[in-house]
């Protein structure tokens, strides 16, 4: 059964530093990896789509990695802002008893001005 | 790009009685749509996957009966708590296969408050 769990639960920081979310999944048997963010109370916004086949993605501020072989993917958020503030998640696609997207518990963000 | 529109964004209901949750794909056609639930400081959890003209597909542990889905068209799918208890109360959330490079659309979410 995949499993996906993320590190930290929730992280503080001033603004302006770099850092690291982390995620681990359990089955490497995967199709993509997905890293979302979560506003409270609000839906999901897609950040980065990793295929199987591809080690990174980037977009602006943002680099996710993907080491499908230890099941593990980080995102990397540069120069972080306030505006960062909210809940990442990552999620796995795999075709298990029919495409799923299962989903970690989220990292909760707090970026300092 | 995609979008998937989702409405009611936010409803409070008395025990006993039935919501209905709406996803509209709005400029593509969704055959498949997931329905998530998710508690407080929890992950999204997936409830069933919605297939146009077709019976929806139920994860392990929910209820078919209270949980109902109708996929009639290519672009709605819903999803109705019937005889709501104050358990329920979650966040739902619908996704859909979505045109773009980021894979999925998701909705913006429901929040259902059972009183």
């Amino acid at each position: 059964k995949q499993e996906v769990t993320q590190i930290p639960a929730a992280l503080s920081v001033p603004e302006g530093e770099n850092l690291v979310l982390n995620c681990s999944f359990t089955d490497s048997a995967i199709y993509n990896l997905q890293w979302f963010r979560q506003d409270p109370g609000k839906g999901l916004t897609s950040l980065l789509l990793i295929q199987s086949s591809q080690r990174e993605q980037t977009s602006g501020r943002l680099n996710a990695s993907l080491d499908k072989s230890s099941g593990r993917s980080t995102l990397y958020i540069a120069a972080s802002q306030p505006g960062d503030s909210a809940t990442y998640l990552c999620a796995v696609l795999t075709n298990t008893g029919g495409f799923k997207t299962i989903f970690g518990a989220g990292t909760r963000l707090f970026v300092k001005a | 790009g995609a979008v998937v529109s989702q409405h009611p964004s936010w409803v409070i209901c008395k025990s006993g009685t039935s919501v209905k949750i709406e996803c509209r794909s709005l400029d593509f056609q969704a055959t498949t749509m997931f329905w998530y639930r998710q508690f407080p400081k929890q992950s999204l959890m997936l409830m069933a996957t919605s297939n146009e003209g077709s019976k929806a597909t139920y994860e392990q542990g929910v209820e078919k009966d209270k949980f109902l889905i109708n996929h009639a068209s290519l672009t709605l799918s819903t999803l109705t708590v019937t005889s709501a208890h104050p358990e329920d109360s979650s966040f739902y959330i619908c996704s859909a296969p979505g045109q773009s490079s980021l894979g999925y659309t998701f909705g913006s979410g429901t929040r259902l408050t059972v009183v």
